[in-house]
């Protein structure tokens, strides 16, 4: 069975650019989120999809970032227009159910010039 | 307030040797679970080991142990026969009741040969 999947691995953009980050989860995994590590901070939560609804996006920084995900299956977050402290790892996971163990996407960097 | 404490932020161990990694929570609700997590160099998270607040016995996955006593708030994981592929990074994480992850800050883990 397929983990969650997280593309690009790598994003190099400059201030201002707009980048666009997708998650694909575990198949048949309803509850989808997304978290990011900045430099040298702690891993800190965003937001929490179940199927299409958005249940939880206290932990999105600010409306730079829209996340996405139209028809219950993959998810898109994106950063528009990009911001230096916004450079991190960003991660993806999926759970069966609400309270169910996350299990994470690879991650993808992205690193802000 | 901190919610999840790991107070090593690196720790070495021989190879075959045991190792336990610290990790402290705070939490005023019953239903808790408490999570670890190992992040390699490849930069992936890697769900190693899940603890419930009402598991009456400590959790145990293959060479992890997760040893949780609730009532001092601790949860640490214990990596026994410690392999040089179990250097990384290793995340405590909690989740609340039906709230999101919260993860602690991470302990560098180096096996020497």
């Amino acid at each position: 069975e397929a983990g969650v999947t997280q593309f690009p691995s790598h994003s190099v953009i400059e201030k201002g650019q707009t980048v666009t980050l997708r998650c694909d989860p575990i198949s048949g995994h309803d509850n989808l989120y997304w978290y990011r590590r900045v430099m040298g901070k702690e891993i800190k939560f965003l937001l929490h999809f179940v199927k299409e609804s958005k249940q939880d996006e206290s932990g999105m920084p600010n409306n730079r970032f829209l996340a996405e995900r139209t028809g219950g299956t993959y998810s898109t977050l994106k950063v528009q227009p990009a911001e230096l402290e916004d450079s991190g790892v960003y991660f993806c996971a999926s759970s069966l159910g609400t309270r169910e163990t996350q299990y994470f996407g690879p991650g993808t960097r992205l690193l802000v010039l | 307030a901190q919610k999840i404490t790991q107070t090593q932020p690196g720790m070495f161990v021989q190879e075959k040797e045991a190792v336990t990694l610290d990790c402290t929570y705070d939490t005023s609700d019953p239903s808790y679970g408490l999570f670890w997590y190992k992040q390699p160099s490849s930069g992936e998270m890697i769900f190693l080991i899940y603890q419930g607040s009402y598991d009456q016995q400590n959790a145990t996955e293959g060479r992890y142990s997760l040893n949780f006593q609730k009532a001092r708030k601790s949860a640490n994981l214990v990596i026994s026969a410690s392999q040089l592929g179990d250097s990384a990074m290793y995340f405590c994480a909690m989740r609340e009741g039906w709230n999101d992850m919260r993860f602690g800050a991470g302990t560098r883990l180096t096996v020497k040969p």
